[in-house]
């Protein structure tokens, strides 16, 4: 069974600009969590869908937004990107809410 | 306030020997607790995990402990392999709801010699 899957792999990007993110779950996994990771605040929760639905949502600015499609493939957008959106975004599917999480490979977003 | 914490960021172990690594939490609302393996370049690897209702897990060469009194959960792998080098990072969540967030400690880089 393939893994999560996120497109692109690595982007550059320049202030101001806005990105959009793209993650494909595990098959038959029905929900998708966001995380963003620095080297300054390491691993940290962006948000959570289920059933195209977010139901969960970190302490992050209303600049980061998502969506979930109802075949569970999930996109985060950024908008008016700042230096210090340069992260490592990675997203996760579990089968179901509350359940174990499995890791895509992320998106390593650089901000110049 | 760091709600998971690591406080040993490298650990270096010989080849066959135990590696310990050690997580701390403060939030006595977590109830499920994970530990995941991640290389450069890669997302986590999701390894092994264990219920607040537990106190012990094994899945083949790696064991979890929690200790729900001390708030303190551990990773024993046994015998280590330089395959393991990676940084290993605890994770805690609590059901709020119906939804689930990964809270993440600041992870530990171990380094097994050959």
């Amino acid at each position: 069974k393939a893994g999560v899957t996120q497109t692109p792999r690595y982007l550059i990007k320049t202030r101001g600009q806005q990105v959009t993110l793209s993650c494909s779950p595990i098959s038959g996994h029905r929900s998708v969590s966001w995380y963003q990771q620095t080297p300054g605040q390491g691993l940290q929760f962006l948000f959570e869908y289920f059933s195209e639905t977010q139901r969960n949502k970190g302490n992050f600015p209303g600049r980061f937004s998502g969506r979930q499609f109802s075949n569970s493939r999930s996109e985060m957008n950024v908008s008016t990107l700042e230096l210090g959106d340069s992260a490592l975004y990675l997203c996760a599917s579990s089968l179901v809410l509350a359940d174990t999480q499995y890791f895509g490979p992320g998106t390593r977003l650089t901000v110049l | 306030d760091q709600q998971v914490k690591q406080n040993s960021p490298s650990l270096s172990v010989q080849e066959g020997r135990i590696s310990i690594l050690n997580c701390d939490y403060t939030n006595s609302m977590f109830d499920y607790f994970l530990w995941y393996k991640k290389y450069p370049a890669e997302g986590p690897t999701f390894l092994i995990s264990i219920s607040s209702i537990k106190d012990k897990n094994e899945d083949g060469r790696f064991t979890v402990f929690l200790n729900k009194s001390a708030k303190h959960l551990s990773l024993h792998i046994v015998p280590s392999q330089p395959g393991d080098s990676a940084v290993y990072y605890c994770a805690a969540s609590e059901v709020g709801g119906s939804a689930r967030q990964l809270t993440f400690g600041s992870g530990t880089q171990l380094t097994v010699l050959p």
